[in-house]
């Protein structure tokens, strides 16, 4: 069963484009959203993560929203960069419990 | 790679074969984690630890085992690999909430 749902699967942008990933989550005891970047040939590596007593949170060019009501939350990375090419995991968790469940990614590739 | 080595880190082997993958960390940190990447899967937790001696099942743990003697190394093993156990393979730890993974693991079973 797949607890959280990651779209788009591939995404293609410009250099300077602004990519949205979006990802949707079913179980509402979730209260740890961290996203993932992985490059080619490496593990995943935590990229920002949010806890949903905010609505947004920004580090860098990467900014987390997210929307309690909805059950959703989102990747924007500003002023992308071809160095931002990767493939990025949005995860959920329940404090305490120490698994995390992840989305099945979203391969962003950024032209220049 | 937060202190995580993982070994071997390509391997090659037979329908049938029993693999063993190891994970090593140097920082005695409690929880260690075995991940498989697919493509459309995304990460799946195959099984994880929370001590030496303490292990649990993740939600793909049908095919595997693991054991942890030590606090530094966590192992898995594919008793009898089969193609679908074709995959990456990471390991992770994790500091407070925070999960930090491995260099990953190539695995091709024929």
């Amino acid at each position: 069963q797949q607890q959280v749902k990651q779209s788009p699967q591939s995404l293609i942008v410009q250099k300077g484009g602004i990519p949205i990933i979006n990802c949707a989550y079913e179980n509402t005891a979730f209260d740890y959203f961290p996203w993932y970047q992985q490059f080619p040939g490496k593990g995943p590596a935590l990229l920002i993560a949010i806890r949903p007593d905010v609505s947004e949170k920004k580090e860098g060019r990467f900014t987390i929203s997210f929307n309690k009501s909805a059950k959703q939350f989102s990747l924007h990375i500003m002023d992308s960069q071809p160095g931002d090419s990767a493939t990025y995991f949005c995860a959920a968790s329940v404090t305490g419990f120490q698994k995390l469940v992840f989305g099945t990614g979203t391969r962003l590739l950024v032209s220049p | 790679d937060a202190g995580i080595t993982q070994s071997p880190r390509h391997k090659v082997t037979e329908t049938g074969t029993p693999v063993t993958l190891r994970c090593h960390q140097t920082e005695n940190h409690r929880y260690m984690y075995w991940y498989r990447q697919d493509p459309g899967h995304g990460l799946r937790l195959i099984h994880y630890s929370y001590g030496v001696k303490d292990t649990d099942k993740g939600e793909v743990s049908d095919g595997y085992s693991v054991s942890r003697s030590k606090t530094e190394d966590f192992l898995l093993t594919l008793e009898s690999a089969t193609s679908s156990q074709t995959s990456v393979y990471f390991c992770a730890i994790s500091v407070g909430e925070t999960q930090y993974f491995g260099p990953g693991t190539r695995l091709l079973v024929l």
